[in-house]
């Protein structure tokens, strides 16, 4: 399977713990983008790289969450001292696009994840 | 005001009927207008991309846009029960490097 794969799947964790997710986009992409979707909502823009540099980084993305893409392939997001408001799905993206091009972005399954 | 609006539905209509899904939007800014399918518990699929106004059509799949009145619409003919899923507007500004906007989503069900 060639597409975004995400991992793991699904985490349940309790309020106050540390937890790291990991993106692997398809292999020629540049661009990764790590969004957020609550149920009955659409998905909300966090931050993307190009390469291994992060470019854009939403409102959304508080101090407790960062994100790194070492080497520009597979990335990963970590949220410290989780909080209940942070349960959501966590969707990973990558695109392939040229300088002033827009790429069309292909999503992974997402991280579904549970705090208690 | 959110800046893309949809209805989240839940849309129900027989196998075989025509779909009609909207979204409307404030910011004259957006360019770039897609449509993606997300079925229950999977990532969203982009099935539609869009760039100026006019229709554009694929296979069941019919897309318009009207930046005029800030409305696009997503037309889906002989609806089949596994086009049942969240329908998923999304749109970008110009110059933007892809922070897709996305609306809630319509939620439709297709039965046999």
């Amino acid at each position: 399977d060639t597409g975004v794969s995400q991992d793991p799947r699904h985490k349940i964790t309790k309020r106050g713990q540390n937890v790291t997710f990991r993106c692997d986009p398809i292999s020629e992409h540049n661009r990764l983008y790590w969004y957020r979707q609550t149920l009955g909502q659409g998905p909300e823009f966090l931050t993307y790289f190009q390469n291994e540099a992060q470019l854009e980084k939403s409102r959304l993305l508080s101090d407790r969450f960062s994100a790194e893409r070492p080497k520009g392939s597979f990335s990963t997001l970590e949220i410290q001292r989780t909080e209940q408001g942070d349960s959501a799905m966590y969707l990973c993206a990558s695109s392939l696009a040229a300088a002033g091009g827009i790429g069309e972005q292909f999503f992974g399954p997402g991280t579904r994840l549970t705090v208690l | 005001q959110k800046e893309v609006e949809q209805d989240p539905g839940p849309l129900s209509v027989p196998e075989g009927a025509i779909v009609s899904l909207n979204c409307t939007y404030s910011n004259s800014a957006f360019q770039y207008f897609m449509w993606y399918r997300q079925y229950s518990r999977k990532g969203p699929e982009l099935l539609m991309y869009t760039y100026s106004s006019g229709n554009k059509e694929d296979g069941r799949f019919t897309a318009q846009v009207d930046k005029s009145s800030k409305y696009i619409s997503l037309f889906i003919r002989d609806s089949q029960p596994s086009d049942s899923a969240t329908y998923l507007c999304a749109m970008l500004r110009g110059g933007s490097q892809g922070n897709l906007i996305f609306g809630k989503g319509t939620k439709l069900s297709v039965k046999p």
